[in-house]
């Protein structure tokens, strides 16, 4: 079975660090492409950051950019989000998700999401 | 960036509806085009990819159309268990975007 677990959420200070994990498995992990997504309490879903099968390619949202950095490791199956300079807008439940790997692209599996609260 | 619209962001409709959902890009996206479904608490999931492909073990009552700047997310007939949000996404850019969701609840 394809599945995606996350790890690594909670209560963390404005201005503070934190790490979150994804452990795959069911899948060639090393093949895909992989995302974070957050979304506010209340709120929609937001596009958060995305790194290649080899880690070439990584992009950001704007509003992380400079502050979180992707990354991960094939050998161990992990998808990693480092997170510093928390704000409270950055408040969400975390999720990564896979892609396609078609060229039209789209997200399949998620995982159940890991909740990151910034506050003091 | 793409930005991506949505309507109606709510509805209300009845078990055997038909319902539809619309979404927008702020400039065209070919068929990269997809939507998933949310229920509180849970992780989205993906219903339709590439604009109109239904993802497997969705249910035929789910279709998608459209190419461009606009797409449509149909329902056929409304099922208790449809009661969600539903968002679209893009994947023409490297910047994924999502739409801000439409929520479908009982009337």
């Amino acid at each position: 079975e394809v599945q995606l677990v996350e790890s690594g959420g909670g209560l963390v200070k404005p201005g503070g660090s934190l790490r979150l994990s994804c452990a795959a498995s069911g899948f060639t992990f090393s093949s895909y492409s992989m995302n974070w997504v957050r979304q506010a309490p209340g709120k929609g879903l937001e596009w958060v950051s995305s790194i290649s099968s080899s880690s070439s390619y990584i992009y950001y949202a704007d509003s992380v950019k400079g502050r979180f950095t992707i990354s991960r490791d094939n050998a161990k199956n992990s998808l990693y989000l480092q997170m510093n300079s928390l704000r409270a807008e950055d408040t969400a439940v975390y999720y990564c998700a896979r892609e396609s790997g078609d060229p039209l692209n789209w997200f399949d599996p998620w995982g159940q999401g890991t909740l990151v609260t910034v506050s003091s | 960036d793409i930005q991506m619209t949505q309507s109606p962001s709510s509805l209300s409709a009845s078990v055997g509806d038909r319902v539809t959902i619309t979404c927008r890009a702020s400039q065209s996206i070919s068929s990269y085009l997809n939507w998933y479904q949310q229920k509180p608490g849970k992780a989205p999931k993906l219903l339709i990819y590439a604009a109109s492909s239904l993802q497997s073990g969705v249910p035929s009552r789910f279709s998608g159309s459209g190419s461009g700047t606009d797409f449509t997310l149909t329902i056929s007939s409304l099922q208790p268990e449809d009661f969600a949000t539903y968002y679209c996404q893009q994947s023409y850019s490297t910047v994924f975007t999502f739409g801000p969701g439409t929520k479908v609840d009982i009337k």
